[in-house]
């Protein structure tokens, strides 16, 4: 069955320090995809990035980079120098490739993350 | 790019009322999905449409909530008669066609039931 963990209920940072945000999802099929959201307190789903299964690449965009590694179903995230700005509720999922399933996101229960000034 | 549109933004209603939700996806988005999310955790698939069908609607609690896509552009979800385990956030979402096309969301309605 598919299942994604985020093991972190809450994370709590001073400003312009690093924090990784950990997801380790399960998943029988082959080909799948990966999302991490950001929903900041006005509620929004903002999408951030995917990854699909086929591409274990590591990934930068500005701040934010995200480790892929399918030896151990993980694909974290990891906030360089975060900000005040930061300070949201962020989301794993994934999404089967698979009949019947197309487009279907499992979420995990989501990781709270604080940053103080 | 107009995102997507729902309303209202919040609602308070009483045990057993009706409500309804509306949703306007972005233009071109033949996919269109309604959310649940309970306070502290994810949000779950209700259902999903691929233009005016249904795809997926396994995790719908069918006796009390319906939602139809007539047109395949907007859509309306509707609980009836509603529990006080309804109260959430009921999100809306669109996509283009592929299980690894990113959803785009709607701000939501939160649901209060009295």
């Amino acid at each position: 069955a598919q299942k994604v963990t985020q093991a972190q209920t809450e994370i709590s940072v001073v400003e312009k320090e690093d924090v990784t945000l950990d997801c380790v999802y399960e998943t029988r099929d082959t080909t799948y995809y990966l999302f991490w959201y950001k929903q900041p307190p006005s509620g929004e789903l903002v999408f951030l990035i995917r990854r699909n299964s086929f591409d274990e690449q590591n990934e930068i965009s500005g701040r934010y980079s995200w480790n892929f590694q399918k030896s151990t179903s993980s694909f974290n995230f990891t906030i360089t120098a975060s900000q005040v700005v930061d300070s949201a509720v962020y989301f794993c999922a994934l999404s089967e490739a698979r009949r019947g399933s197309q487009g279907n996101l499992i979420f995990g229960k989501g990781t709270k993350l604080s940053v103080k000034p | 790019e107009a995102g997507v549109a729902q309303s209202p933004r919040y609602k308070i209603i009483e045990k057993r009322q009706s409500v309804a939700f509306w949703c306007n996806p972005i233009s071109g988005h033949a996919t269109l999905y309604w959310y649940q999310q309970i306070l502290g955790q994810g949000p779950k698939l209700l259902i999903q449409f691929q233009n005016n069908g249904v795809v997926d609607d396994s995790q719908l609690p069918k006796d009390r909530f319906s939602a139809e896509r007539l047109k395949g552009v907007d859509s309306t979800l509707k609980i009836q008669p509603a529990k006080l385990e309804d109260s959430a956030v009921y999100l809306c979402a669109s996509s283009l066609t592929g299980s690894n096309q990113p959803q785009h969301f709607g701000d939501g309605t939160r649901l209060s039931i009295l």
